[in-house]
């Protein structure tokens, strides 16, 4: 069975820096690509983050470019966000998900969000 | 900045087939935006039920079916069931490794 369990959520001042993790099995995780999304309070569902099972592509919202850097462990089935210069708007549930991924260059790649991680909580205040 | 557009809100009827639909605010949407959709009730982390426009993801039941309508994909529930009140986001793949939700569907079943 696929199991994904997040953590590394926690409360942290604007301008911080916070790095989440997504503990993976039941799969063979450098097979698959891993992706972030994000949910603000009573808000809907947001792509963060993609990252490809060799690590080669990755990719990220504008709204977190240059802040937030998606990065793996194949060897220890672990995915990470590095979160820097978080803002208040990054206050959020934080879930990884799998990626069915297919293509080999990027225009050819594409991929698809398959199954969840329950998900940890970001909170960023003074 | 590309713009998905779904219904906030939509009701149906237990038993009755309800279609929610997923556009952009400038073009169509195709097949070629691989279309997904994702099932989501309050509290809970999300599941996915269709990829790639219509397949079906793992253990989904064939109630759910996705497709294509004019310019819009689409999400349709036959036979609903009251346990389907959720929220429903499509997301699309815009190329180039970006994704992006839509705002999400609100369904209620009475």
């Amino acid at each position: 069975e696929v199991q994904l369990v997040e953590s590394g959520g926690g409360l942290v001042q604007p301008g911080g820096s916070l790095r989440l993790s997504c503990e993976a099995s039941g799969f063979t995780f450098s097979a698959y690509a891993m992706t972030w999304v994000r949910q603000a309070p009573g808000k809907g569902l947001e792509w963060v983050s993609t990252i490809s099972g060799t690590g080669y592509f990755t990719f990220h919202a504008d709204s977190v470019k240059g802040r937030f850097t998606i990065s793996r462990d194949n060897s220890g089935n672990t995915l990470f966000l590095q979160m820097n210069s978080l803002r208040a708007e990054d206050t959020a549930v934080y879930y990884c998900a799998t990626a069915v991924d297919y293509g080999d260059d990027l225009d050819s790649y594409y991929y698809h969000m398959d199954v969840w991680g329950k998900g940890t909580t970001v909170t960023v205040s003074s | 900045q590309t713009v998905v557009t779904q219904e906030p809100s939509l009701s149906v009827s237990p038993g009755g087939t309800v279609t929610l639909t997923c556009g952009l605010r400038s073009g169509s949407v195709s097949r070629s935006y691989f279309p997904s959709w994702h099932q989501q009730t309050p509290g809970q982390a999300p599941r996915t039920l269709i990829y790639s426009t219509k397949t079906r993801s793992s253990g989904v039941p064939d109630r759910f079916s996705g497709s294509i309508l004019g310019n819009k994909a689409a999400l349709t529930i036959t036979g609903a069931q009251a346990d389907d009140e959720s929220h429903y986001y499509c997301v699309l793949y815009l190329g180039r490794g970006i994704s992006v939700f839509g705002g999400g569907t609100k369904l209620t079943v009475l």
